[in-house]
């Protein structure tokens, strides 16, 4: 059975840090690409970043370019994010998504994690 | 970067109805264009892919069809469980969803 499991959200201050974790589990992870969605409270989904799943390429939406970073270690079936610099915008459950087909580029995403919840304030 | 627009916002129809949701992308996406359903408190899930392929286990109701930039997922008679948001998403460059349809019991 596929299973993603997302942790390291929290309360973090207004240029603060957080590195959030997926563990992967149920599949060959270094076979797929991956991608971390969000929703911020009441809204709808928001892309944020792509990895292939060889590593490159990388993608990232323009409202995080910069300022967070996605990775993975196919060893440890684990994806993280890397989110420097958080704004109050920022604030949202953060979903890990696995690319539907093997070895492809951008796929749509079959299977996605409970989330994570990432809140910034003060 | 690459919009993609939904319409309606919000509809309502009532279980045993059809249901007909449309998704426009700002350029060509060609077929990269999926479908999932969210209901309150859960992920995502996946219905339809490649612009008309089912996802594994998903009814024969649902159906998508559309190329290029405008798409539709149809609902062909509505169950209580499909009452639900849904959005479209392009994957022909990087990713881009739409702002999502809810669709509520009339």
């Amino acid at each position: 059975e596929v299973q993603l499991v997302e942790s390291g959200g929290g309360l973090v201050q207004p240029g603060g840090s957080l590195r959030l974790s997926c563990a992967a589990s149920g599949f060959t992870f270094s076979t797929y690409s991956m991608n971390w969605v969000r929703q911020a409270p009441g809204k709808g989904l928001e892309w944020v970043s792509y990895i292939s799943s060889s590593v490159s390429p990388i993608y990232y939406a323009d409202s995080v370019k910069g300022r967070f970073t996605i990775s993975r270690d196919n060893a440890k079936n684990s994806l993280f994010l890397q989110m420097n610099s958080l704004r109050a915008e920022d604030t949202a459950i953060y979903y890990c998504a696995r690319g539907s087909i093997a070895a492809a580029g951008t796929t749509a995403n079959d299977y996605w994690g409970q989330g994570t919840l990432v809140t910034v304030s003060s | 970067e690459i919009v993609m627009t939904q319409s309606p916002a919000t509809l309502s129809v009532s279980p045993g109805e059809r249901a007909t949701l449309s998704c426009r992308a700002s350029q060509s996406v060609n077929s990269n264009l999926a479908w999932y359903q969210q209901k309150p408190g859960q992920a995502p899930r996946l219905l339809i892919y490649g612009a008309s392929t089912r996802a594994t286990g998903i009814p024969a109701r649902f159906s998508g069809s559309g190329s290029g930039t405008e798409f539709t997922l149809t609902i062909s008679s509505l169950q209580s469980e499909d009452f639900a948001v849904y959005y479209c998403q392009q994957y022909n460059y990087e990713y881009t969803f739409g702002q999502g349809t809810k669709l509520e019991i009339k």
